[in-house]
């Protein structure tokens, strides 16, 4: 059973700072997507990686994908507040179901 | 933007009562889920379709039943709503080797 952790669950930076948050997951997959979702909001997709090595940039974010080592980042550079929201991985089932399982969230908020 | 919309966007009910959820496209994409979003919990999947009239259970089916007569409607029906059931459920829609595209979601509570 695919299980995907995130860490941190909840992260309170200071704007121009730097940092990552990272997703696990537990078992083979190829493909693994970044999501974005405000407070009321419904999710909007950042980020679509496909194959190992897999590397994304928008903006202050950049995704980044390992499937030897079962690991994807997403790093913020000089956070400002317009990036607080709470931000998913998700990663898909092997075997063509197109079936996803997200992590719990990140929560991000960025202090001025 | 997706052409997803979800209804009704609130709704609150009683315990016992049947409820049934519409999610509707206008992409005429293959694949069509059904989340429910909780605190702490992420986002589950309660169920799927791969095709007209083809569906397949998720993590969290328990409750709920869908059907899909149509390319564009798929529809999650509480039988028997439960306190348990008081969530935020999600819509989405996919084609194959995409991303999924989230309805703007329904806030449902179950008194």
């Amino acid at each position: 059973e695919l299980k995907v952790e995130q860490n941190p669950l909840f992260l309170s930076m200071q704007e121009g700072k730097n940092y990552t948050i990272y997703c696990n997951y537990s078992t083979t997959s190829d493909r693994l997507y970044w999501y974005r979702q405000d407070p009321g909001k419904s999710l909007e997709s950042l980020f679509v990686l496909l194959s190992n090595g897999a590397v994304k940039q928008e903006g202050r974010l950049m995704a980044s994908l390992d499937t030897k080592a079962r690991l994807s980042t997403l790093h913020i550079t000089a956070a400002v507040h317009d990036l607080s929201a709470t931000y998913f991985c998700a990663v898909i089932i092997q075997g063509g179901s197109e079936k996803l399982v997200f992590g719990k969230g990140t929560k991000l908020t960025v202090n001025p | 933007d997706a052409g997803i919309t979800q209804s009704p966007r609130h709704k609150v009910t009683e315990t016992g009562t049947p409820v049934t959820l519409r999610c509707h496209q206008t992409e005429n994409h293959r694949y069509m889920y059904w989340y429910r979003q909780d605190p702490g919990h992420g986002l589950r999947l309660i169920h799927y379709s791969y095709g007209v009239k083809d569906t397949d259970k998720g993590e969290v089916s328990d409750g709920y039943s869908v059907s899909r007569s149509k390319t564009e409607d798929f529809l999650l029906t509480l039988e028997s709503a439960t306190s348990s059931q008081t969530s935020v459920y999600f819509c989405a829609i996919s084609e194959t080797w995409a991303e999924q595209y989230f309805g703007p979601g329904t806030r449902l509570t179950v008194t």
